[in-house]
């Protein structure tokens, strides 16, 4: 299995509370994803990674923010939740991008935003 | 990105073959066929994938029509474990390794 670790797990916070949600990734891989997974909707992406302090915005980036200092951990961070992002988070990692890439994911993180 | 078209579900009786079906009547000469699965409170997991030809690993097999219209993955023989949310996804070499996630299907294995 693919070294990736999500913290925290779970976590329960307050609308208008900043949060944050780390990936930490032992396999140097240079891509990094974060997706978000809610009810009829499957997984969709919110930014991803191409390199330390180079990131871009996926789909649903509104309300996010990222940042990646070193190559093993790509931070994801809510400025202030609201309970529309009450969701599951999916962190990936890729050495290389194509059509014959793979992705590999991470736990996930359930967050629940009262 | 083309689309592809899934049944929403599918039922199989443990230790028997599966088919899954995949549509994908949009493709480009350049997209990969990818197949991901996710095991029920887990994150997604890499299955299989293939450009033209005909694919086998340890975990499944795929199937590749002549005209690349549709796909099938096949397990070959169903376990309980092998009970999960399967997603057909086309990635093209040019884009930013985004994976595109449909709704796939569900696959119930029954002992």
């Amino acid at each position: 299995d693919a070294g990736i670790t999500q913290s925290p797990r779970h976590k329960v916070t307050e609308t208008g509370t900043p949060v944050t949600l780390r990936c930490h990734q032992t396999e140097n891989h240079r891509y990094m994803y974060w997706y978000r997974q809610d009810p009829g909707h499957g997984l969709r992406l919110i930014h991803y990674s191409y390199g330390v302090k180079d990131t871009d915005k996926g789909e649903v980036s509104d309300g996010y923010s990222v940042s990646r200092s070193k190559t093993e951990d790509f931070l994801l961070t809510l400025e202030s939740a609201t309970s529309s992002q009450t969701s599951v988070y999916f962190c990936a990692i890729s050495d290389r991008t194509g059509g014959g890439e793979t992705q590999y994911f991470g736990p996930g993180t359930r967050l629940l935003v009262l | 990105d083309a689309k592809t078209t899934q049944p929403n579900s599918m039922e199989s009786n443990e230790e028997e073959p599966v088919h899954l079906p995949c549509n994908h009547s949009t493709i480009s000469g350049t997209d990969y066929i990818h197949w991901y699965r996710q095991l029920p409170s887990q994150g997604p997991e890499y299955v299989i994938h293939g450009l033209t030809s005909n694919v086998n690993n340890r975990m499944a097999s795929l199937a590749i029509a002549e005209d690349r219209k549709s796909s099938t993955l096949i397990l070959h023989r169903a376990t309980l474990r092998d009970a999960a949310v399967y997603y057909c996804i086309l990635k093209n070499y040019g884009n930013t390794g985004k994976l595109i996630f449909g709704q796939g299907t569900t696959l119930q294995v029954k002992p």
